[in-house]
């Protein structure tokens, strides 16, 4: 069963306007959140990530905002732009991560950022 | 520069001959891990390893295997591959060090693997 869903297969914006990417999750043991970006023939690389113990994290243009007591998480880019145009990935984790817990992975949303 | 090394990008092969896909760190990371990602299912874990000598099956570990016998080496292995393996492959690696409590997973650039 998908412990990390994310529910929107694609997302269109117009450039300059804010990408929201949604992200649920079914473990309430998941502690640590992470966002991934991946352009084709790439592998994924990591954008942002949060612990649960606050619930915004700010890097940039991007920003991840977490909801614990709903299970949800959101990555928030502002201002969209073409460059951003990607497959996005959310992904969860339970302490202790240095025991090599493992990552669970959602089906990823794609973003396209119309210029 | 910082990577993680996966090789080949693009393979096919035929039902049963045994392949090997090979995955280099070059981070001196202690943990790999190797996904593969199908549609509709995101990455799914296949093996992981938390140190040399040291591996745990994934969630989807059936007709794999791994082995870590270098920290910066994590090869998968595909004994007698069938046609349900052809998917697209990932490595990846991360510290696990305490003062590195919550760290991300570094991937490859993938293997794309079709079997038939």
């Amino acid at each position: 069963d998908q412990q990390v869903k994310q529910n929107s297969p694609s997302l269109s914006v117009q450039e300059g306007r804010i990408s929201i990417l949604n992200c649920d999750y079914t473990n309430s043991m998941f502690d640590y959140f992470l966002w991934y970006k991946k352009y084709p023939a790439e592998g994924p690389t990591f954008l942002i990530s949060i612990s649960s113990i606050k619930d915004k994290n700010e890097d940039g243009r991007f920003t991840v905002f977490l909801n614990k007591s709903a299970k949800h998480l959101s990555l928030h880019i502002v201002p969209s732009q073409p460059g951003d145009s990607a497959v996005y990935f959310c992904a969860a984790s339970s302490t202790p991560s240095n025991t090599g817990n493992q990552f669970y992975f959602g089906t990823g949303t794609s973003l396209t950022v119309i210029p | 520069e910082a990577q993680v090394t996966q090789n080949p990008r693009y393979l096919i092969t035929v039902t049963g001959k045994k392949l090997t896909v090979t995955c280099s760190q070059n981070m001196n990371h202690e943990y790999m891990s190797w996904y593969r990602q199908d549609p509709g299912l995101g990455l799914r874990q296949i093996y992981y390893s938390m140190n040399v000598e040291v591996t745990d099956k994934g969630d989807v570990p059936e007709g794999y295997k791994v082995s870590r016998k270098e920290k910066r080496n994590f090869p998968l292995i595909l004994e007698s591959p069938s046609p349900n393996q052809t998917s697209l492959y990932f490595c990846a690696s991360r510290t696990i060090w305490l003062g590195a409590y919550n760290s991300p997973l570094h991937f490859g650039n993938g293997t794309r693997l079709t079997v038939t």
